[in-house]
């Protein structure tokens, strides 16, 4: 089946402008994660959705980042006023209700570039 | 705060050479351990798990892990490395909450032919 799907694979914008990443979950996962990956750094965990729950927002780094999951499959990370220090590769993934929290499955990623 | 410390970032061996990568957490309760692999140009996949039962455990392409309470530890291994398993290996936690993970920084392996 399709795995983890994500678009677009690359951007560049300018600073300032708001930026939408997409990602589409594989399907009947109820689990969604966003993470950002930094040149050099590890996964820095941004927000996850589970099911109907409330998400949890703890890591995202300021106000102008927000994420929605319509419908409990696609999900939308909206940068607004982006910043060069937003330049990072933004990892979706996801996972099953059965499979537990730790096996994710990943997207390819979207690479953000801030100029 | 709960965290992961993979101490080696870069690693560079030969073909054949015997592997190990360090990986401690700080966490106390019960915890689920993983490895992750990034081939370069690849997604993140998962290698192998630790949930619980035997603590030597086996993944993809002959890697192993054991899990070591007593060390806080999860390193990974692998008795004789190949070129292709150049890549960026991660170790994460699920610490007790089945949520979110917590991910060290990667260790970036380079394999010489």
């Amino acid at each position: 089946g399709a795995g983890v799907s994500q678009s677009p694979s690359n951007k560049v914008t300018e600073k300032g402008k708001d930026v939408e990443l997409r990602c589409d979950p594989i399907s009947g996962h109820t689990a969604l994660y966003w993470y950002r990956q930094s040149l050099g750094q590890g996964l820095e965990f941004l927000i996850y959705f589970q099911g109907n729950s409330a998400p949890d927002k703890s890591g995202l780094p300021s106000d102008r980042f927000s994420a929605e999951r319509t419908g409990g499959s696609v999900s939308t990370l909206t940068i607004q006023r982006t910043q060069q220090e937003d330049s990072a590769v933004y990892l979706c993934a996801s996972s099953s209700p059965t499979g537990g929290a730790g096996t994710q499955y990943f997207g390819p990623g979207t690479r953000l570039l801030v100029l | 705060a709960q965290s992961v410390s993979q101490h080696n970032h870069h690693v560079i061996l030969s073909e054949a050479a015997s592997l190990e990568l360090g990986c401690n957490y700080s966490y106390g309760g019960t915890v689920n351990l993983f490895w992750y692999v990034q081939y370069p140009g690849q997604h993140l996949q998962l290698l192998l798990k630790y949930f619980s039962g035997d603590p030597l455990v086996k993944g993809i392409k002959g890697f192993e892990a054991e899990f070591i309470k007593s060390k806080f530890s999860f390193n990974l291994r692998k008795p004789s490395v190949q070129w292709s398993d150049t890549a960026e290996y991660f170790c994460a936690v699920d610490a007790g909450n089945n949520r979110k993970l917590i991910w060290g920084l990667g260790t970036s392996l380079a394999v010489n032919p």
